[in-house]
């Protein structure tokens, strides 16, 4: 079974810095997907950014990017340039590429604090 | 954009009760989920529909819960007699695809049993 692993609880960031958000994972497949999910107090959920295992290059939308690390089964989350709305909190998940219907498997979560 | 509507968005139950929460997906997404996420915690996966039939449940998906597709739109989670411990935020999410595209979610139902 996939298991996706966000270590660290809590960080924070002063506004109009960088963060860095951890997520290691762990598969047996080769072909999967990776997601960066955002929670604010509404406790909606808001996909971020997405990556395919198969390309190497890392995925990026506006503020946000990730670096993924396919042999280190790393997918980390960049947030440039903070802003207060960015504080939430932001789970990392994982989709497989096998089976009829694949569900999404997330890691714990991490709570982003932003400083104005 | 199109959305994913769940309803009601808070339910208050007592215990024994039973509860049905109620889901409409994406009109043109063929899989659909049901997650649940105790207050500040982890989101957990209960259970994956597609085609009429449940594709995967979890341990925590036992026989207190169902899942049905009454008519073209509706996409809902019965709990038959609810505990104390069911009392968490219930997210139901559509998906295109079976695997390449990602999980669209609702806004949540934010289920208290006392």
């Amino acid at each position: 079974a996939q298991t996706v692993t966000q270590s660290q609880p809590e960080m924070s960031v002063q506004e109009a810095e960088t963060v860095t958000l951890s997520c290691t994972y762990d598969t047996s497949e080769s072909d999967y997907y990776l997601f960066w999910y955002k929670q604010p107090p509404s406790r909606q959920m808001i996909l971020v950014i997405r990556q395919e295992a198969y390309k190497q290059q890392n995925a990026t939308e506006n503020r946000f990017s990730v670096n993924f690390q396919k042999a280190a089964k790393s997918f980390s989350l960049k947030i440039s340039d903070s802003q207060l709305g960015d504080a939430a909190m932001y789970f990392c998940a994982y989709r497989s590429a096998t089976g009829a219907n694949s569900k999404l498997t997330f890691g714990k979560g991490i709570t982003l604090s932003v400083r104005p | 954009e199109p959305e994913v509507t769940q309803t009601p968005s808070h339910q208050v139950t007592q215990m024994g009760q039973e509860v049905i929460l109620r889901c409409v997906p994406i009109s043109n997404h063929l899989y659909f989920y049901w997650y649940r996420q105790i207050l500040g915690q982890k989101v957990e996966f209960l259970v994956s529909f597609y085609n009429n039939e449940i594709s995967e449940k979890s341990e925590i998906f036992d026989d207190q819960f169902s899942v049905e597709r009454p008519d073209g739109s509706n996409f809902t989670l019965k709990i038959r007699s609810t505990k104390l411990e069911d009392s968490a935020m219930y997210f139901c999410a559509s998906s295109e695809r079976a695997y390449n595209s990602p999980l669209h979610f609702g806004n949540g139902t934010r289920l208290t049993v006392t």
